[in-house]
């Protein structure tokens, strides 16, 4: 099976540009959820998606938004780059079967952003 | 979800277990002990999790006290691959509200394994 893949993995950008970054959860996974590590802040959560919906969300700036496609794609967005959003862009999926039970998350490469 | 406190560092030479303490001392009864590591430039990975029995996969054992205040993970025979940063998450099993698809990771602990 597959894992989690993550494009592109690297990118590099300046100030006020936006980006977009993908994930493919590994299959029959539908829940996606996105964190950004960096030397100072360590891994943070983001937010999570499952059937298209954000069900979760950290304290991350509007800046930063995602969307989930109907095959459980997702992608995430940050727009109006600042220095301080180069980092490590993780994202991982898991099994959700639809009630309520925490299943363990499946990390990807991760796409590294450098903002000049 | 409860806090962690882990050592920041730890050493272990190739071939020797690898115990890795954490300390969760304000865990509540429905929060289970996970554990994730991150190699160098690549994803966390999921290792192992319990709720108050100890627990073995192939890769470590899980060994928690009795009162859940403090676990310990077991890696029997390390080796040069298992360099990397092991990191202990207290949280509740069942998701909902705050808790879905989120872990809250704190500083972890540096596993250096040397030959």
């Amino acid at each position: 099976k597959a894992g989690v893949t993550q494009t592109p993995r690297y990118l590099i950008k300046t100030r006020g540009q936006q980006v977009t970054l993908s994930c493919s959860p590994i299959s029959g996974h539908r829940s996606v959820s996105w964190y950004q590590q960096t030397p100072g802040q360590g891994l943070q959560f983001l937010f999570e998606y499952f059937s298209e919906t954000q069900r979760n969300k950290g304290n991350f700036p509007g800046r930063f938004s995602g969307r989930q496609f109907s095959n459980s794609r997702s992608e995430m967005n940050v727009s109006t780059l600042e220095l301080g959003d180069s980092a490590l862009y993780l994202c991982a999926s898991s099994v959700d079967r639809g009630y309520s039970s925490y299943n363990e998350q499946f990390f990807g490469p991760g796409t590294r952003l450098t903002v000049l | 979800d409860a806090k962690t406190t882990q050592p920041p560092s730890m050493d272990c030479a190739e071939g020797r277990a690898a115990n890795l303490p954490c300390n969760h001392s304000t865990i509540s009864g429905n929060e289970y002990v996970y554990w994730y590591r991150q190699i160098h430039s690549q994803g966390p990975q999921y290792i192992i999790h319990g709720l108050k029995n100890n627990e073995t996969n192939e890769m470590a054992s899980l060994i928690i006290t009795e009162d859940r205040k403090s676990s310990t993970l077991i890696l029997p025979h390390a080796t040069l691959r298992d360099t990397a940063v092991y990191y202990c998450i207290v949280r509740v099993r069942s998701a909902g509200g705050t808790s879905y698809g989120k872990l809250t990771f704190g500083q972890g602990t540096i596993l250096t394994v040397h030959p």
